[in-house]
């Protein structure tokens, strides 16, 4: 496609339920990362993929929080027995490689009840 | 920590006039510092980006101006038009690792005509 796809857009879940947020980057881009968009806040640093390289996980919150990205496109963002903080926007941005511009996708707004 | 501090939080401008921002940094290893603007429900967009360098980049209305000494950079927007009204966040990383960007909290910027 021609930008960063993200779905869904919008979830509620109940709390301690788990759920899946899914990025697709844009064709080509072999760098793709997460970030976290909590209301009133910045963008806070969640995980980065470059090609075949181990994922940067540092930014990962708790280990409720997994990504995974299959044939160096597609990532998916899991998180586990979400919490009520875990309540925000979840971005997805990709780029052609490390150090070049980063495209972000519009979010999956995530409210956790 | 929040890495990178903004201010102000909100600023009001009218048609015409010049916006500016601020940004302050502590980690002295930063060395790339972009602008990105977000209007709500779009995810981030590079707006402009400086390099330690220059002390200072124009592109059209968009001016960053960076001191290093002080280890401040800012955003000034000439002409402020309505359609600039939106969330301005200045952001920082190094360069061996540009991917990993440390937001500010964020300036909302409302252009009254």
């Amino acid at each position: 496609g021609a930008g960063v796809s993200q779905s869904p857009s919008n979830k509620v879940t109940e709390k301690g339920k788990d759920v899946e947020l899914r990025c697709d980057p844009i064709s080509g881009h072999t760098a793709l990362y997460w970030y976290r968009q909590s209301l009133g806040q910045g963008l806070e640093f969640l995980i980065y993929f470059q090609g075949n390289s181990a994922p940067d996980k540092s930014g990962l919150p708790s280990d409720r929080f997994s990504a995974e990205r299959t044939g160096g496109s597609v990532s998916t963002l899991t998180i586990q027995r979400t919490q009520q903080e875990d309540s925000a926007v979840y971005l997805c941005a990709s780029s052609g490689n490390s150090g070049n511009t980063i495209y972000f996708g519009e979010g999956s707004w995530l409210t956790v009840v | 920590q929040q890495q990178v501090k903004q201010s102000p939080q909100s600023l009001i401008v009218q048609k015409g006039g010049i916006s500016i921002i601020n940004c302050a940094y502590e980690n002295t290893a930063f060395d790339y510092f972009p602008w990105y603007q977000q209007f709500p429900g779009k995810g981030p967009a590079l707006l402009i980006a400086i390099r330690p360098d220059v002390s200072e980049k124009k592109e059209g209305r968009f001016t960053i101006s960076f001191n290093k000494s002080a280890k401040q950079f800012s955003l000034h927007i000439m002409d402020s038009q309505p359609g600039d009204s939106a969330t301005y966040f200045c952001a920082a990383s190094r360069r061996s690792n540009d991917y990993k960007l440390s937001f500010g909290a964020g300036t909302t910027v409302t252009v009254r005509a």
